[in-house]
Parts: structure tokens; C-alpha cells; sequence
């Protein structure tokens, strides 16, 4: 069975240093894998995400990830990060396989605070 | 354009009465999908609608819950009997249908909180 990990539950990093949210995910066959965020009281907006291609994923609000197969991570990551990017990070990865469409299992969340 | 549309925002309800949740996806989309997300569960796949049709309801915590689409479009997630267990926020996501090897991107609503007293 597909599933992720999220190894932290929260991450604090200074305003304008880089950041990075871990994730690492296990599948069977080749891993679609996705990032999405969450701010208070709102539902979850799409970040980024990896189908195939290039491990480097560029995504909105200055977010990328990097796919790395051998250690099966999907860590996301922003060279500066803002105050405004405190929020609750999800991974997710599809279990497409099981059904052909797209179902998704998510991890349990990163809270990221970004301190002025 | 307008994105997943969900309602109520919030609902609080006694334990026993039955709730209707529900989600005006993006236009277009066929693919239609329902998670819970709780304090002890996190995120969780409740139902998948593809058209009007439910191929997976495997995520449903009972036969309490049940959901319906109706015309390709709205959905219906209702939950019957309500317990406080049920209390977490319900989201819908909507998608484009799936072409063979592509992953569509989900879009998810913001969610209706529902609190079972």
C-alpha cells in the first residue's frame, strides 16, 4: 500500500533563511507525488507536484521539491522563506494503481512557522 | 474562474439528527472526490465520483455516510444518525478526468466544518 511520511511535525525557520519540509513516501511502481498547503480555517491549495521528468519541481509562491528515487524523498523547499508562508504543509502521494484514478494519501502535516 | 464551492462553512448539530454537506465542483470537471480531515485521522479519502457514478466508496467510515452526485455536477455527502466522532472538516476536491498515465491535479474547497454536540 502507498503510503507517507512527514517526519516533523513542525518546522521553525527565520524570515528570508531557506527552509525545507520533509517528506518521504512509499509505493508500489512509479510515485506521483504532491505538495499542498493549508492556511487557517481554508481548505488546501496546490503547490506542486511530480509525475515524471525532471526531479526538480518548480511550484507556485516560489516553492520547489525535489524527487530523489534512491531515497525516496520528496522534500520541499524555498530558498527565502516569509512570514506569510506560515502554514500546514501536506505531502500526498496518488495510489493510482489501485484503482486507476486518483486517490490520494496524504501525510500528517507539517506546520511551518517562519518567525520575523 | 470559480473554484470548488462548498456548504455550509460550518454546521453544529446534535448528536442523532442527519447532516447534508455540499460541493459545487469546478465546471468541467468530472472527477470528484471527498476527504475528512480530523484531529485524530488527519486527511482521509472518504468517496470518489467519476460522472454520477461512485466506483470507489471504500473510504466511507459507515453505512451512516453516503454521498451522491447528481448531473456530473453537485454533490451531496450526507451523514445520518450523527456522532460525535463524525465531528472534522469535510473537503471536496474536483479534478479533470483522467487520461491514461496523467495525474490530474486535485482542487479542493474550503472545506465545511461540522461539530456533532
Amino acid at each position: 500500500a502507498q503510503s507517507v511520511a512527514q517526519p516533523e511535525d513542525q518546522v521553525n525557520v527565520a524570515e528570508g533563511n531557506p527552509l525545507t519540509v520533509k517528506c518521504t513516501y512509499s509505493v508500489s511502481g512509479n510515485p506521483y507525488l504532491f505538495w499542498y498547503v493549508q492556511y487557517p480555517n481554508r481548505g488546501l491549495q496546490f503547490l506542486l507536484k511530480y509525475i515524471t521528468g525532471d526531479n526538480l519541481v518548480k511550484g507556485s509562491y516560489g516553492f520547489e521539491a525535489e524527487f530523489n528515487k534512491s531515497q525516496t524523498s520528496f522534500h520541499l523547499k524555498k530558498p527565502s522563506a516569509l512570514v506569510s508562508d506560515s502554514a500546514l504543509y501536506f505531502c500526498a502521494v496518488s495510489d493510482f494503481f489501485s484503482g486507476g484514478y486518483n486517490k490520494l494519501i496524504f501525510g500528517a502535516g507539517t506546520r511551518l512557522a517562519v518567525h520575523p | 474562474g470559480a473554484g470548488v464551492s462548498q456548504s455550509p462553512s460550518n454546521k453544529v448539530t446534535e448528536k442523532g439528527k442527519d447532516v447534508e454537506l455540499r460541493c459545487d465542483p469546478i465546471s468541467g470537471h468530472t472527477a470528484l472526490y471527498w476527504y475528512r480531515q480530523s484531529l485524530g485521522q488527519g486527511l482521509e479519502f472518504l468517496i470518489y465520483f467519476q460522472g454520477n457514478s461512485a466506483p470507489d466508496k471504500s473510504g466511507l467510515p459507515s453505512d451512516r455516510f453516503s454521498a451522491e452526485r447528481t448531473g456530473g455536477s453537485v454533490s451531496t455527502l450526507t451523514i445520518q444518525r450523527t456522532q460525535q466522532e463524525d465531528s472534522a472538516v469535510y473537503l471536496c476536491a474536483s479534478s479533470l478526468a483522467l487520461g491514461q498515465g496523467m495525474q490530474e491535479t486535485q482542487y479542493f474547497g474550503p472545506g465545511t466544518r461540522l461539530l456533532v454536540l
